[in-house]
């Protein structure tokens, strides 16, 4: 069965500095979306993607945060400048959006450290 | 969107049914219940959703009231497997943000 594949599994990266969280969606998906999920706490959307632009996010997706599909396959979420709590698992998902209510399909994340 | 309330735990025995209630007293008519669920450090899961009708399909059956203000969420046979965090979650449609609150934490004992 066709999958999302999120690299890497764990990032460990300096507060200020820049990282971003790598996604390859299901191939013939055409929504997309980021979500995240602190230690011990609830999963948080933060943005949904869709015709190469945000169609919705959250308010935790302030200007820090950006997304691209820089090409036909992936699907990336840049965090500008890193603070200790953005400390988290981040979750790419994709849905084919062929038929209303298509189930998402989550990766199994990225476990982001910030130091 | 809907809340839900959902039990914070329960245990299942190894090859029993497991029923997990879900409660969304001011669900709307034109929003639906999903589920989910969560594995340990894995991400989240499809499992089945419904509007107004009972739904089976492979993982589990979905029955939900008449009035709609709640709902159950069957796995006909637990599994050791089926250990996890299991979310209901009320949404206009899957196409859409979903609301994950702190959902079940099931534990299927052998």
């Amino acid at each position: 069965e066709p999958e999302v594949t999120q690299t890497p599994s764990h990032q460990v990266t300096q507060m200020g500095q820049e990282v971003i969280l790598r996604c390859v969606p299901i191939s013939n998906h055409l929504y997309f979306y980021w979500y995240r999920q602190i230690l011990g706490q609830k999963v948080e959307f933060l943005v949904s993607f869709y015709n190469n632009e945000i169609s919705e996010k959250s308010e935790i997706f302030d200007d820090q945060f950006s997304v691209e599909r820089p090409d036909g396959s992936n699907f990336t979420l840049k965090i500008r400048s890193t603070k200790l709590e953005d400390s988290a698992m981040y979750f790419c998902a994709s849905s084919d959006g062929g038929r209303i209510n298509s189930p998402l399909h989550f990766g199994n994340g990225t476990r982001l450290t910030v130091t | 969107d809907a809340k839900t309330t959902q039990p914070p735990s329960m245990d299942c025995a190894e090859g029993r049914a497991a029923n997990l209630p879900c409660n969304h007293s001011t669900i709307s008519g034109n929003e639906y219940v999903y589920w989910y669920r969560q594995i340990h450090s894995q991400g989240p899961q499809y499992i089945i959703h419904g509007l107004k009708n009972n739904e089976t399909n492979e993982m589990a059956s979905l029955i939900i009231t008449e009035d709609r203000k709640s709902s159950t969420l069957i796995l006909p046979h637990a599994t050791l497997r089926d250990t996890a965090v299991y979310y209901c979650i009320v949404s206009r449609s899957n196409d859409y943000k979903l609301s994950f609150g702190a959902g079940t934490t099931v534990t299927v004992r052998a």
